[in-house]
């Protein structure tokens, strides 16, 4: 079975710190991706992040990092310096390459307090 | 380009009413897809359409119906509505079928089903 773990369902950071998101996941194949969602109050999920798994160096986007730790099936999210517009739910989702189903963590909630 | 595009926003509906929930992109996307959100829970894939005139089962299909009726067009049908289906729904696209591609979402539609 594949699924996907957020452990933390909410978390908070102060605006300009720096704080990191956790996933786990579940899966027998090699070869998968993995992807971070952001969803602010508007509900619209907006991609934030992408890893490929055959890809050993980690995925970095301006201000969002990952932590990708394969044999530990691992996939954090660092967001540093922190803004308010991060203010949303996060989800973590996974999918293999052979797959069409795409698999969702429950979310994690961040607020950015100024 | 306004992305994809979901209507309505909100909708109420009775008990074993039926409604089409319309989902349409302009990115010249081959593959769509449809996906119901519940609280405390991530994602979950109803149906999705690799390219025009396909259609296939997700997850949690029982209950739905789809048409693919143009490349821009993907519409969700609920022909006898449960209060089981009250959630949040999202219509995404990409460019290809491969999940493994970046997903662009809708902003939802909220459907409460007395």
């Amino acid at each position: 079975a594949q699924t996907v773990t957020q452990s933390q369902p909410e978390m908070s950071v102060q605006e300009a710190e720096t704080v990191t998101l956790s996933c786990t996941y579940d899966t027998s194949e090699s070869n998968y991706y993995l992807f971070w969602y952001k969803q602010p109050p508007s509900r619209q999920m907006i991609l934030v992040i992408r890893q490929e798994a055959y890809k050993q160096q980690n995925a970095t986007e301006n201000r969002f990092s990952v932590n990708f730790q394969k044999a530990a099936k691992s996939f954090s999210l660092k967001i540093s310096d922190s803004q308010l517009g991060d203010t949303a739910m996060y989800f973590c989702a996974f999918i293999h390459r052979s797959s069409n189903q795409f698999y969702f963590g429950t979310g994690t909630s961040l607020t950015v307090i100024p | 380009n306004a992305g994809v595009t979901q209507t309505p926003k909100f909708q109420v509906l009775k008990t074993g009413q039926s409604m089409t929930l319309q989902c349409a992109q302009d990115m010249n996307h081959n593959s769509m897809y449809w996906y119901r959100q519940d609280p405390g829970m991530g994602l979950r894939l109803i149906y999705y359409s690799a390219s025009e005139g396909t259609t296939d089962k997700g997850e949690v299909p029982n209950g739905y119906n789809v048409s693919r009726l143009n490349k821009r067009e993907f519409s969700l049908r609920l022909e006898s509505a449960a209060p089981s289906q009250t959630s949040v729904y999202f219509c995404a696209s990409s460019v290809l079928l491969a999940l493994t591609d970046t997903q662009y979402f809708g902003p939802g539609t909220r459907l409460t089903v007395l």
